[in-house]
């Protein structure tokens, strides 16, 4: 079975300043995808970044960055030059590559940004 | 914003009723997912249709079912509602065939309240 664990409920961060939530994932298969999403209080998953299992490098979107550490098994996300508006809820994600239960996210409990100004 | 709506955006509804949940995918998108998320978790795998099909479900009873149109816009219905029904539920569209990839884009979700 698939799990994810996001040990931070809630980070606070200062306006301009970078932030990094931890994500952390258990799975025993070869091929897998990680996914950030952001909630707002309005309720919509919004996509940030996404990261493939045989990717070599760690993906990047613009101010959202994953670290991603294959033999630790953890997919953090960095977001640099924090905004007012990235105040939200981030859910960390798992999908499996193929077989049984590849159609579905696993979703993390989350954590809630705070952005300082 | 996504391109995926969903209706009615409120909903309240008294235990032991029945409700209809509607969703429009992405264009291009052939995949719907639903999604069960209770205040303060994680959103939590309901079912996903693919070509009008139930291609996977999560744990749920049976009184959650759904359906897929040809136009790949989705229905999702909740039976015998339960106090513990009340949840945002976010419908996901997706594209099949990019394995690990697929990536799946969510509407701004139905709030249903149950009494």
């Amino acid at each position: 079975a698939q799990k994810i664990t996001q040990t931070q409920p809630g980070m606070f961060v200062q306006e301009k300043e970078a932030v990094t939530l931890d994500c952390t994932y258990d799975t025993s298969d070869p091929s897998y995808g990680l996914f950030w999403y952001k909630q707002p209080s309005s309720g919509e998953m919004i996509f940030l970044i996404y990261q493939g299992s045989y990717d070599q490098q760690n993906a990047t979107e613009g101010r959202y960055s994953l670290n991603f550490q294959k033999a630790r098994k953890s997919a953090n996300l960095v977001i640099s030059a924090s905004q007012l508006g990235d105040s939200a809820m981030y859910f960390c994600a798992m999908r499996r590559g193929i077989g049984a239960g590849s159609y579905q996210l696993t979703f993390g409990k989350g954590t809630k940004l705070s952005v300082i100004p | 914003e996504t391109g995926v709506t969903q209706s009615p955006t409120h909903l309240i509804k008294t235990r032991g009723q029945q409700v209809t949940l509607r969703c429009s995918s992405q264009s291009g998108h052939n995949t719907v997912s639903w999604y069960q998320q209770a205040l303060g978790q994680g959103p939590q795998f309901i079912f996903q249709y693919y070509r009008e099909e139930e291609n996977g479900r999560g744990n749920f009873p049976p009184r959650f079912s759904g359906l897929q149109f040809p136009n790949y816009s989705s229905e999702l219905n909740v039976n015998a509602l339960e106090l513990d029904d009340s949840a945002l539920y976010l419908c996901a569209s997706s594209w099949r065939g990019q394995g690990a990839g697929e990536t799946q884009y969510f509407g701004p979700g139905t709030r249903l309240l149950v009494l």
